[in-house]
């Protein structure tokens, strides 16, 4: 399943499927980005970070893709399973001059994925 | 290490009450930041506090405001409440250049 934008969309998948959550980002200026999940009740959870000078980092089934020229940035879960099920966030890090720097948000893809 | 502590979780105010909320950053850690997350808005960004001082603020009123202590505790304090302020309000700690954010499990406030 694929999902675009900014405003909370839902991405409904199978169990086992592979998901892929999309964010646009804002900044060109932004050199650090960071995928959160967050689950019902609790605070925002870091899955995977990647800087600007790659474009492509795995973690553990998943990979975050980095596409400056159309700023835009993927998160691809591989074999999808139910404890998945959550929102997810992509944040940009715009440079500043020195460490005066404060997260973008996007508003989050809610992704059900259904056994 | 022990995770980033949010005191309370759940509040239960009246308009027209102040609130004051409590986060304990990770060991070592020197930033704290203050998020809004509302059904509608998303995560708003309030401020960021470095070694007891503000060093980022985002877009909301004054009634908003914020402290960090010595040990990098620090509290955000919301006066003259309004039923809009009702949200989930999320801090996040880190080291402070730019990366590793960790996040608190939030308080709930509610205004009534």
């Amino acid at each position: 399943g694929e999902n675009v934008g900014l405003h909370l969309p839902t991405l409904s998948v199978q169990e086992g499927d592979n998901s892929i959550i999309n964010c646009a980002y804002s900044n060109s200026a932004s050199d650090y980005f960071i995928w959160y999940k967050q689950e019902s009740g609790k605070g925002p959870q870091f899955i995977i970070d990647i800087r600007s000078n790659m474009d492509k980092r795995q973690g553990q089934r998943v990979t975050v893709l980095l596409n400056k020229t159309v700023k835009h940035l993927s998160l691809q879960i591989a074999a999808t399973q139910p404890g998945d099920s959550a929102v997810y966030f992509c944040a940009e890090n715009p440079y500043n001059a020195g460490n005066n720097r404060k997260l973008i948000w996007g508003l989050g893809t809610s992704l059900a994925v259904n056994p | 290490k022990a995770g980033v502590t949010q005191t309370p979780r759940y509040l239960i105010k009246t308009r027209g009450q102040q609130v004051t909320l409590s986060c304990s950053p990770i060991s070592g850690h020197r930033s704290v930041s203050w998020y809004q997350q509302t059904p509608g808005q998303g995560l708003q960004f309030l401020f960021e506090y470095f070694s007891e001082t503000q060093r980022n603020k985002g877009n909301f009123p004054g009634r908003f405001s914020g402290r960090q202590f010595s040990n990098s505790r620090s509290e955000m304090n919301v006066s003259t409440l309004e039923l809009g302020d009702s949200a989930l309000y999320l801090c996040a700690s880190s080291t402070g250049t730019g990366s590793g954010y960790t996040f608190g499990s939030g308080t709930r406030l509610t205004v009534v």
